[in-house]
């Protein structure tokens, strides 16, 4: 059974469609989130979710939204692709919990990532 | 700003040559370290966490050390199936997100 999952694997597209990507984990997991990584590899947050609740949005432009249907689960919508949306985007869970007061403590824990999809706008 | 930079960006060794990757930092209080493989067409893999400087974890042929500036990932007799990117990262903004480097592609020649 694989862990986080995400589809599809890849994903070739025209500039100004719109396009989802889906993610789950069967780890039991609080904690969701979705990363980029560039063609320098370069890997950067995006979004992170506790319990179907956004947490944090790292300044990503609105075209991209995020759903979480239930904490199993952390889909991602793309409006209106852009060239510059090219990258390989993962899709990671965690067992961090989420305090209000606190926010979340990512120190103690091991993010687990799904194997990515390969978005390739044209 | 905070940076977590990573050398070198690639590394080829022959099977059994060890060798070193190096991250460095500047995050102020750091309060910890990950280091992750990433083999190709994968997710990043879990490795290690190293909370103080001084401290070292070990891994079949990988140790990973931390000074104050910087960690180490130590290889010693690496076989092929070392071979993968190498990615650390630290906590910040309170360790509510991660910073990655840009990672060493490490690859052993059998």
């Amino acid at each position: 059974d694989t862990a986080v999952s995400q589809t599809p694997k890849y994903l070739v597209t025209q500039m100004g469609n719109d396009k989802s990507i889906k993610c789950e984990q069967n780890l039991g997991h609080d904690t969701m989130y979705w990363y980029k990584q560039d063609s320098k590899k370069f890997l950067k947050i995006m979004f992170s979710y506790n319990n179907k609740e956004l947490i944090i949005n790292e300044t990503v432009p609105n075209r991209f939204s995020p759903k979480s249907p239930d904490k199993a689960h952390l889909n991602l919508h793309i409006n209106s692709l852009e060239l510059g949306d090219s990258a390989v985007y993962f899709c990671a869970s965690s067992q961090t919990r989420f305090e209000r007061d606190r926010g979340l403590d990512l120190l103690n824990e091991k993010l687990f990532f799904g194997s990515g999809t390969q978005l390739s706008v044209l | 700003e905070d940076q977590v930079t990573q050398s070198p960006e690639a590394l080829r060794l022959q099977e059994g040559e060890s060798s070193s990757l190096n991250c460095s930092y500047t995050v102020s209080g750091l309060r910890g370290l990950f280091w992750y493989r990433q083999d190709p067409g994968k997710g990043p893999e879990f490795l290690f966490t190293l909370y103080s400087a001084g401290e070292e974890k070990e891994k079949e042929r990988l140790k990973a050390t931390l000074t104050k500036k910087e960690s180490f990932l130590h290889i010693t007799a690496p076989k092929p199936e070392d071979s993968a990117t190498y990615l650390c990262a630290v906590p910040r903004f309170g360790n509510e997100k991660l910073t990655f480097g840009t990672g060493t592609r490490l690859t052993i020649i059998p």
